[in-house]
């Protein structure tokens, strides 16, 4: 199924910005996968933060909804999270996911995201 | 806002089986639902091992079985081995392209 590879987390101070990505090594058929971000604060559970579909359909947390853009550009097998208007709960480790209509699939290894001043 | 519920510790003896529920603050669970189950160890990211309730994740083995039980989906974790220990989150999928995830349950082995 390939590796999923995140990256672009980092320290950032409330109100910044970020942009996650999301780099599959397989190449052959990434358009075809839905893809998720999801994250998981320190110590605590699972939260689904968005998903954009093989089609384009696009779908967002209510916590993130109007900060958050998820987008996915499949000629670079990469999908990304553009983060505006951080806040310190947004602080977690940030998951990509690629999977099915209702698979979450295989998952990433994650990026740490820490929002503080 | 609808909560879903999931034991937050079990334990369970080596070769045993435990069955982990999920269920919703209010109202039942059905297949509509499309209940999932992932596994995940500290320091490691999630692992996919149900989902639509009963469908296997490729590679995932057959000790690990989803269902519903009463008003709950469910999994259950026939012959227990140490390295099943591990955090189990259940997922719902609550329409409009929201999933919402149960707050995870410690399974210990021992």
């Amino acid at each position: 199924e390939g590796q999923l590879v995140e990256s672009g987390g980092g320290l950032v101070q409330p109100g910044g910005s970020l942009r996650l990505s999301c780099a599959d090594s397989e190449f052959t058929s990434f358009r075809t996968y839905a893809l998720r971000w999801f994250r998981q604060a320190p110590g605590k559970g699972l939260e689904w933060v968005s998903s954009i579909g093989a089609t384009g359909n696009i779908y967002y947390a209510d916590s993130v909804r109007g900060r958050f853009t998820i987008s996915r550009d499949n000629s670079r097998n990469t999908l990304y999270l553009q983060m505006n208007s951080l806040r310190a709960d947004d602080t977690a480790a940030y998951y990509c996911a690629k999977g099915g209509s209702y698979d979450f699939g295989s998952w990433g290894q994650g990026t740490l995201v820490t929002v503080s001043s | 806002q609808t909560v879903v519920t999931q034991e937050p510790s079990f334990s369970v003896s080596p070769g045993g089986t435990v069955t982990l529920t999920c269920g919703l603050s209010s109202g039942s669970v059905s297949t509509g639902y499309s209940p999932g189950w992932y596994q995940q160890t500290p320091g490691q990211p999630p692992r996919t091992l149900i989902y639509t309730t009963n469908t296997r994740s490729s590679g995932v083995p057959d000790r690990f079985s989803g269902s519903i039980v009463g008003n709950k989906a469910a999994l259950t974790i026939t012959g227990a081995q140490a390295d099943d220990e591990s955090d189990y989150y259940c997922v719902l999928y609550m329409g409009g392209g929201n999933w919402v995830f149960g707050g995870g349950t410690k399974l210990t082995v021992l």
